[in-house]
Formats: structure tokens, C-alpha cells, sequence
């Protein structure tokens, strides 16, 4: 069974510029988490979908990042303007229970 | 408000000795998940258990043991005879009340070394 897919892995931009995540989930996953995880920090849920439909978007800045999931598939998560703070890693993961499978991040770096 | 403490920020040991996790939890549900989850160097987090509110049977998994006691709000993990490839961040995280809705907090981690 293929695992959650994420790209890219790595992303370097400069502050105030734009950048996009993308995430396929497991297929059959209903379930799919955004999370950002601050360096020396444990993961903080950004977004969490159920199929298309936004279960909790509580944590998300919602005047510089957003996020949908077309098709109750794959989902992009934007950052629209950058900031120095938002570097990190942005972690995906899918669920259809409770038990959670994250994708390998991708390590964002804002200069 | 849910809060999950890992109070051990790092921990070093030496291989073939035994070491804990603490972590401890805060929630006003009575119904909730526990999990532990292994960072490896390569960043992907990896399940390794997860328990429920009513289930307070201590369980043992390889070298891998959990001990969970309610009365204390604490889920502690032990890893026995250490190896370096349990070199990892290892975070603790609670899912309240029980419901594929609620988020998961997570701790903020105790990245464990193990000497050779």
C-alpha cells in the first residue's frame, strides 16, 4: 500500500513570495490533516478535511494560508504572502479511523 | 483545555540500557485516545501505539512497553536494552473526546540518542 505522497520536499523562498505544498493521500483515506511542526516543536494542526469539507481550520492563518482538496483527493495547502516565521516542515497525513499516516514533509525555509 | 506534557526535552543513554518517556496529559473528556509516534532523522512520523481512555492494560511490544494510569494523567513509554536505531524524537499526542473530528495535540517531543 503506498503511503502518504508529498511534494516537493524541500522548498527555499524569500519573505513575501508565494509557495504551494501538494498532498496525495492513502486512497480510501476520507480523512486529510495539514500540520505545520516548527523546528524543537511537536506537529500543530493547521487544517483538517473530511472528504471536501473543512472539519477544523481553527489554527490556520487564514489571511496568508490556504488550503483545499479537490475532489476529496489530493490537497494543496498555499502560503500567500511568506514570512520569516513560517519556515518549517508542513506535514500531511490521512486517516479513515483514528490512526493517522503522515507523508514525509516538506521542509520549508523562508529567507 | 487538552494539553500534552513531555517534560524530558533530551535524553541521551547508552546502547543495551533501558530508558522512559514520560508524558503527561491534560483533558476534561472522558473519552479519549493516547498515542506515541517515533520521528526518525528523516522526518516522517511513525504510529507506534495508541490507547483508549477505558484500557488501562499496560502493553508490551517487543522491547517497546507502554504504561498508562489514568489516576496520574500519565502515558509513559519504556524502551528496553536500547538500540541506536531508536535514535529518534519521540512525540506523545492525545485525540479528545473520542471522535475522527477532534484534533490531535501533540507534545513537544524528547528527542532520545543512544550512544553505541
Amino acid at each position: 500500500e503506498a503511503g502518504v505522497a508529498q511534494s516537493p520536499r524541500y522548498k527555499i523562498i524569500e519573505k513575501r513570495q508565494s509557495v504551494a505544498f501538494w498532498c496525495n493521500p492513502i486512497s480510501g483515506h476520507a480523512t486529510l490533516y495539514w500540520y505545520q511542526q516548527i523546528l524543537g516543536q511537536g506537529p500543530k494542526l493547521l487544517i483538517q478535511f473530511q472528504n471536501n469539507g473543512v472539519v477544523d481550520d481553527s489554527q490556520l492563518p487564514k489571511d496568508r494560508f490556504s488550503a483545499e482538496r479537490l475532489k476529496g483527493v489530493d490537497s494543496t495547502l498555499k502560503i500567500q504572502p511568506a514570512k520569516l516565521e513560517d519556515s518549517a516542515v508542513y506535514l500531511c497525513a490521512s486517516s479513515w479511523d483514528y490512526e493517522q499516516y503522515f507523508g514525509p514533509g516538506t521542509r520549508l525555509t523562508v529567507t | 483545555a487538552q494539553k500534552v506534557t513531555q517534560a524530558q526535552t533530551e535524553i541521551s543513554v547508552v546502547e543495551k540500557e533501558d530508558v522512559t518517556l514520560d508524558c503527561v496529559y491534560e483533558t476534561r473528556d472522558t473519552t479519549y485516545y493516547l498515542f506515541w509516534y517515533k520521528q526518525p532523522p528523516s522526518g516522517e512520523l511513525v504510529f507506534l501505539i495508541r490507547r483508549n481512555s477505558f484500557d488501562e492494560q499496560n502493553e508490551i511490544s517487543g522491547r517497546y512497553s507502554w504504561n498508562f494510569q489514568k489516576s496520574t494523567s500519565s502515558f509513559n513509554f519504556t524502551i528496553t536494552a536500547s538500540q541506536v536505531v531508536d535514535s529518534a524524537v519521540y512525540f506523545c499526542a492525545l485525540r479528545a473526546p473520542y471522535s475522527s473530528a477532534s484534533k490531535i495535540i501533540f507534545g513537544s517531543g524528547t528527542r532520545l540518542s543512544i550512544r553505541p
